[in-house]
């Protein structure tokens, strides 16, 4: 199976600022890497597929980059709707795997 | 629009078998673009992908569960369900199904959510 390392686990931040998460695959996968986004009770919502297409609907601060084994999700200047929680995804081979969550809060 | 909506006991015992469907409006599960996903999440924890069904009837499964799990499809309710039998205490956790965009050999990523199901396994 290939493991998704996420860091950090947590962050606080304030609005407007720029955040950046890091995904960390075992293996290579090209850019087979999605992002989500959690609220509390609530699905993930897909932001970012192909580490890098923006999904439709998602605002355009919100990007991703990388390839191979390192991947990053960016939000350029932080809403107060962008406090949350981001899981990256592998769609490279099954079975499908996500990683562990980066939670976003209120400085 | 399209929308996902789980359905099912919210409470099943040790040893049992859970069973949840779900129900599609607003795109086929004989769609040739996606496999249609379960994925848990337990409380407070990460997500895990169970597996998934493309509209030919070929299954894809998480080794985690495989061997307690099925997923099939109902093309005539526009449905497709998820059994695990044998449950335990760890299997209690939020149950998303979700339309997966797909790549090969099973792999994809999903693009819509239903908004989840929490069953607890409990006596």
């Amino acid at each position: 199976d290939i493991q998704m390392t996420q860091s950090p686990s947590s962050l606080s931040a304030s609005v407007g600022d720029r955040v950046t998460i890091t995904c960390r695959a075992s293996q290579r996968i090209t850019t087979y890497l999605n992002w989500y986004q959690q609220k509390p009770g609530k699905a993930p919502k897909l932001l970012i597929y192909a580490a890098s297409s923006l999904q439709s609907g998602v605002p355009s601060r919100f990007s991703g980059s990388g390839s191979g084994t390192d991947f990053t999700l960016t939000i350029s200047s932080l809403q107060p709707e962008d406090f949350a929680t981001y899981f990256c995804q592998q769609s490279y081979s099954i079975p499908l795997t996500f990683g562990g969550g980066t939670k976003v809060d209120i400085k | 629009q399209l929308q996902l909506q789980e359905s099912g006991p919210g409470l099943v015992k040790p040893s049992e078998t859970l069973s949840l469907t779900c129900t599609v409006s607003g795109d086929s599960i004989t769609s040739t673009s996606y496999y249609w996903a379960w994925i848990r999440q337990p409380p407070g924890k990460g997500l895990e992908w169970i597996g998934s069904i493309y509209y030919t009837g070929s299954t894809f499964y998480n080794p985690t569960v495989k061997s307690r799990v099925t997923i099939s499809g109902d093309t005539s309710k526009n449905q497709f369900s998820l059994k695990l039998k044998s449950v335990i205490a760890a299997d209690t956790a939020i149950y998303y199904c979700a339309r997966c965009d797909r790549y090969s050999g099973g792999s994809c990523y999903p693009d819509y959510w239903g908004q989840g199901t929490l069953v607890t396994v409990s006596s």
